[in-house]
């Protein structure tokens, strides 16, 4: 089965914190994820990887950054976390298997952020 | 550009009641299509899927037909249980494209 585990299933930071997600699978996956899912708003791209060092902006990267230094592991990072960044952190790995892109996820990150 | 749209939630059944969950979606070419469930307070979980047109999809009792001339992918279950209280996404993907619906709400009674 593929696995993709979070660091944190709960986390509480001050305003102003740099805070690290991380994400890690174990299914040699090239592509990796990450979303935040709000009340409301359903679940919105924030950045993803597509290959060790390589990341692209999602639909709404301000305010995060992200680091893939080993294909397995794809962090998140909160450069100064403000309290709209309150949210549950979704990552996900990608398996490309023919026509068929299968997404899987973690069991989340729900942060606060006071 | 591509989308998902689903009906609006939150659905509230009694169980043993039969479950219908609209998903159409808009998309250029031939999309996969897929049936995420999510528990309280956990991630996203792969129910089913389907990869081309008139394919169906089945998991744990859930079912989903790809209707390519009506560009839906309902979701359905004929009995539901308490256990399937959960927020369900429609979503597809295109090349390397994965477009995510609102998710709709589902509460069954006892």
């Amino acid at each position: 089965d593929v696995k993709v585990t979070q660091s944190s299933r709960y986390l509480v930071k001050r305003t102003g914190e740099k805070v690290f997600l991380e994400c890690v699978q174990d299914m040699d996956h090239e592509n990796m994820f990450w979303y935040r899912q709000d009340p409301g708003l359903g679940l919105r791209l924030i950045y993803f990887s597509y290959d060790v060092k390589m990341k692209e902006k999602g639909d709404i990267p301000e305010g995060y950054s992200v680091s893939r230094e080993k294909k397995e592991r794809f962090s998140l990072i909160l450069e100064s976390a403000s309290t709209n960044q309150t949210s549950m952190y979704l990552c996900a790995s990608r398996i490309d298997r023919g026509f068929s892109y299968e997404q899987y996820f973690g069991p989340g990150t729900r942060l606060t952020v006071t | 550009g591509d989308s998902v749209t689903q009906m609006e939630g939150p659905v509230t059944l009694s169980e043993e009641a039969f479950l219908t969950i609209n998903c159409t979606y808009t998309a250029t070419g031939y999309p996969s299509l897929f049936w995420y469930v999510q528990y309280p307070g956990e991630g996203l979980q792969l129910l089913l899927k389907a990869t081309k047109a008139d394919d169906k999809g089945s998991n744990k009792g859930f079912e989903a037909t790809y209707r390519k001339e009506t560009t839906s992918f309902h979701l359905e279950k004929g009995s539901v249980q308490v256990s399937d209280s959960a927020v369900y996404f429609c979503a597809l993907s295109e090349g390397q494209n994965f477009v995510f619906g609102p998710g709709t709400r589902l509460s069954v009674l006892p």
